[in-house]
């Protein structure tokens, strides 16, 4: 089955890096995705890798792509008050590269 | 301004009483899909469209109906409401289903089934 896991919740203080998991059971080897939801809004796509690549880097964000354990990450440096937000991860159905599997979303908090 | 409009943006029903909710996207794009978000279960999808007169399922479609005659439009029909459909609803747009394409979100509706 196509299964994206995401822990709920995590807390970190103005400045230091947050880092947000994703787990995956089975993927399209194609493009991974983060999307970010502010409050009361629709998601926004924040960024993307390519299945062939292990990291992509885009300005205070870094993403880490582990195939072999089926493990996303998004790191964001120097983490700010307006990162709060909840974030997804989003990987291809394995039999479906239309359909996205969106993961249970990661609500980040950030205190000064 | 590229977006994508939803209707209403928040409504209380009653259980049985037919609903829908329009999408409309003014990007050109193939690509159009369903989404419900409910707390701990993150965003699944209802149906999707590849282009006009083409839908298939998502993950949770019971209970749901949809149509695309029009490549803008995409409207979500819940012929009979029920307490469970309760849920935020996202629409969403793309140029195509896969590939590096983002995924435009409508601002969401916000369903209550009493």
């Amino acid at each position: 089955g196509e299964d994206v896991e995401q822990s709920l919740f995590l807390s970190v203080r103005e400045g230091d890096s947050s880092v947000i998991n994703c787990t995956y059971t089975d993927s399209s080897s194609t493009y991974l995705y983060w999307y970010k939801q502010e409050p009361g809004a629709g998601l926004q796509l924040l960024t993307y890798i390519f299945s062939n690549m292990d990291m992509k880097q885009d300005q205070r964000l870094t993403v880490l792509l582990n195939k072999k354990d089926k493990h996303l990450s998004l790191r964001i440096a120097d983490t700010q008050t307006g990162d709060s937000a909840i974030y997804f991860c989003a990987v291809p159905s394995p039999y479906n590269t239309d359909k996205l599997i969106f993961g249970t979303g990661t609500r980040l908090q950030v205190f000064p | 301004e590229a977006q994508v409009t939803q209707n209403p943006r928040y409504l209380i029903t009653v259980t049985g009483k037919k609903l829908t909710v329009t999408c409309s996207q003014n990007m050109n794009h193939e690509y159009m899909s369903w989404y419900r978000q409910d707390p701990g279960l993150g965003l699944r999808q209802i149906y999707y469209s590849m282009n006009v007169e083409v839908t298939d399922k998502g993950d949770v479609p019971e209970g749901y109906k949809v149509s695309r005659k029009e490549k803008r439009n995409f409207p979500l029909i819940l012929e009979s409401p029920s307490p469970n459909q309760t849920s935020l609803y996202f629409c969403a747009s793309s140029l195509f289903g896969s590939g590096p394409y983002e995924q435009y979100f409508g601002p969401g509706t916000r369903l209550t089934v009493t």
